[in-house]
This record gives C-alpha cells, structure tokens and sequence, in this order.
C-alpha cells in the first residue's frame, strides 16, 4: 500500500527566515506529485508539480520554490518567508504513467510566519 | 476569476435528510474529485470521474459526459459523521493544473 508522508508536522518562522517541507511516497514508483497551500478557513491552491524526477512545474509560485531531487520525494521551500505564507501547506500524489488523476493527499503541514 | 464555482458555501441537515452539492465550471474538464476535509485537515477522497456516476454507501457523484462542465455530489440518510467540508477539484484537459472550488462546510445536526 502507498504511504505520504509529509514534514515537520508544524513551523512558527519568523518573517524573512528560510523554509523547507518535505513530502515523501512511498509504495509507488514514478508518481506524479504537487504542492497545494490552503489558507485558513479557505480554499486549495495548487502551486506546483511534478511528474519525474528533476523537473517541476509552477501553477502559482506565491515566491515559493518546489524541487524533486529524488523519484519518491518533492521538496518545497523559500529563502525569505513572508506574513501571507502562513497557512496549510499540503502533498499529493497520484499514480502517473496515463492513468486517472485520482490524488491522495498527505496529512499537511501548518505554518505560521510572525 | 474562478474556475469552479461550488455551491451552497453552507449547509446545515437533519440526521436522516438529504442533499445535494455541486460544482460548476467555467471550461470544459478532463475530470472532477470529490472530498471531505475534517477538522485535522486530512482530505479524504470521495469519488474520481471522468465521467458518469459513481455511488458508494449513502454518497453518489455524477459528473456532467457531454459537456463536462459541471459536477453533483449527493449525501443520502445524513449522518453525524458526514460532517466537515466538502470540495470538488477539477483537471483542465491536457495539464495537471488541477481548481478546487471554495467549499461546502456541512453540518449533520441530530
């Protein structure tokens, strides 16, 4: 069975500070992944995907930048946090290769920028 | 503006009443996602279509063949557990940019 995994659980950052999440699959070769950002009480944004390793796609960049160094990992992060990055920042994957587009979210992390 | 526009924002029923929510949208999709969030956050997947109708249990989705341009999620005989908020995603043809809409917050009052 396919697991998502996403870290940490929960920042508090400070404005200006760097960002890296992490998100992991595992059970699943060649997936295709993305980054959505909720903000509270609203709705998904999709920013990112990807679908192999090494090259990712930008939907809204929100100056965030995503990175998939490895085949079962996609990295999102920023040098310089600012206030409106707070919010819940949430993985997916779905199979790829052809095959429907049914996403299977990771459980997200929530970040708040003071 | 949107691409997806989900109605109603909110909704409150009785245990045992029924429903509809849907979502429109304003190009024609490749496919359509329906899923409950809980109060952690998880998103949990309801239905994927491509077309047709889907049912499972007291939920049943149908999303619009010819034109696809629009998307129902029916909850049947409501229960206690089918709170929480609801979203349609869909796909625009030919990228993986997928829209969600803003959500239904539903409410299962006893």
């Amino acid at each position: 069975a396919q697991t998502i995994h996403q870290w940490p659980v929960a920042e508090i950052k400070a404005v200006g500070s760097p960002l890296s999440l992490g998100c992991t699959i595992k059970g699943k070769s060649s997936p295709n992944l993305y980054w959505y950002w909720q903000a509270t009480g609203g709705t998904l944004q999709q920013l990112f995907y990807s679908i192999t390793v090494g090259q990712v796609e930008s939907v809204v960049q929100l100056n965030l930048s995503a990175s998939r160094p490895k085949d079962d990992q996609f990295i999102l992060s920023t040098e310089k946090l600012l206030l409106s990055h707070s919010g819940f920042y949430l993985c997916a994957w779905s199979p790829g290769l052809g095959g429907p587009d049914t996403q299977y979210f990771g459980p997200g992390t929530r970040l708040l920028v003071l | 503006g949107d691409q997806v526009e989900q109605s109603p924002s909110a909704l409150s029923l009785h245990e045992g009443t029924d429903s509809a929510l849907r979502c429109n949208f304003t190009t024609t999709m490749r496919s359509v996602q329906w899923f409950r969030q809980n109060s952690r956050g998880s998103l949990i997947s309801l239905f994927y279509l491509a077309s047709g109708t889907k049912e499972n249990g007291r939920l049943k989705s149908a999303f619009d063949s010819k034109e696809r341009r629009y998307s129902t999620l029916h909850i049947r005989d409501a229960q206690l557990e089918d709170s929480g908020t609801y979203f349609c995603a869909a796909e625009v043809p030919g990228y993986q940019n997928f829209y969600f809409g803003k959500g239904t917050s539903l409410t299962v009052i006893p």
